[in-house]
């Protein structure tokens, strides 16, 4: 399996635009997480899904960000309209249940900058 | 809310060394996971503690609870580098949310 899958690897973007992530979970796997990293607040769940219903949307910062998941390998983090303090790396995560104890598995992250 | 603090939030140590990483919850915690995070490979579980006074083992690696529940450390011993990473623990926050400490970096020089 190629592993979780994410694009654009790289989103350098001026304020005030419309920012979409893209995810492709593992195969088979019936949890998806979205993360932010930052070294000032480190690793923060935004939110999960559970065989693609949002489950806990409790982690997203503000309105201005939305998560979807219309289908078992797709999933979007859109950030309208984007701010500088949004800049961070952002990780998509699945694993195969919905239990925190099971690994998750990490796509390899975009790294956003805002300016 | 909730809020997890770990120390230090990097360490370097020499192979063969023993290190400790520490986690304080601001309250009472009902469940608390280690994890390890790797570059390119994802967050992995370690261990989950939730019971005062626990104590779990796996290879060089031993995790405790203390008995008021807010307070967590992770225990390496003789450490290598395949134990390089960063490690996170992770607490059952409001709503049955998982929050996360900052990390610590642990680094192992060969």
């Amino acid at each position: 399996d190629a592993g979780v899958i994410q694009s654009p690897r790289h989103e350098v973007t001026e304020m005030g635009q419309e920012v979409t992530l893209r995810c492709k979970p593992i195969s088979g796997h019936n949890s998806l997480f979205w993360y932010r990293q930052t070294m000032m607040r480190g690793l923060e769940l935004l939110i999960y899904f559970n065989n693609n219903v949002p489950i806990d949307d409790s982690g997203m910062p503000e309105d201005r960000f939305s998560a979807k998941m219309p289908n078992a390998s797709f999933s979007t983090l859109k950030i309208q309209p984007s701010e500088p303090r949004d800049s961070a790396v952002y990780f998509c995560a699945s694993s195969l249940r919905s239990s925190w104890t099971d690994t998750q598995y990490f796509g390899p992250g975009t790294r956003l900058t805002v300016l | 809310s909730q809020e997890l603090e770990q120390s230090p939030q990097s360490l370097i140590v020499q192979e063969g060394k023993n290190l400790t990483i520490n986690c304080t919850s601001s309250k009472t915690l009902y469940g608390l996971y280690w994890y390890k995070q790797k570059y390119g490979e994802g967050l992995i579980f370690l261990m989950m503690l939730q019971k005062g006074g626990e104590e779990k083992s796996h290879e060089k690696i031993t995790a405790k609870l203390d008995e008021k529940k807010q307070q967590s450390s992770l225990h390496i011993t003789a450490s290598q580098p395949s134990h390089a990473g960063i490690y996170l623990c992770g607490a059952d926050g409001q709503g049955g949310k998982l929050i996360f400490g900052q990390g610590t970096e642990l680094s192992v020089k060969p």
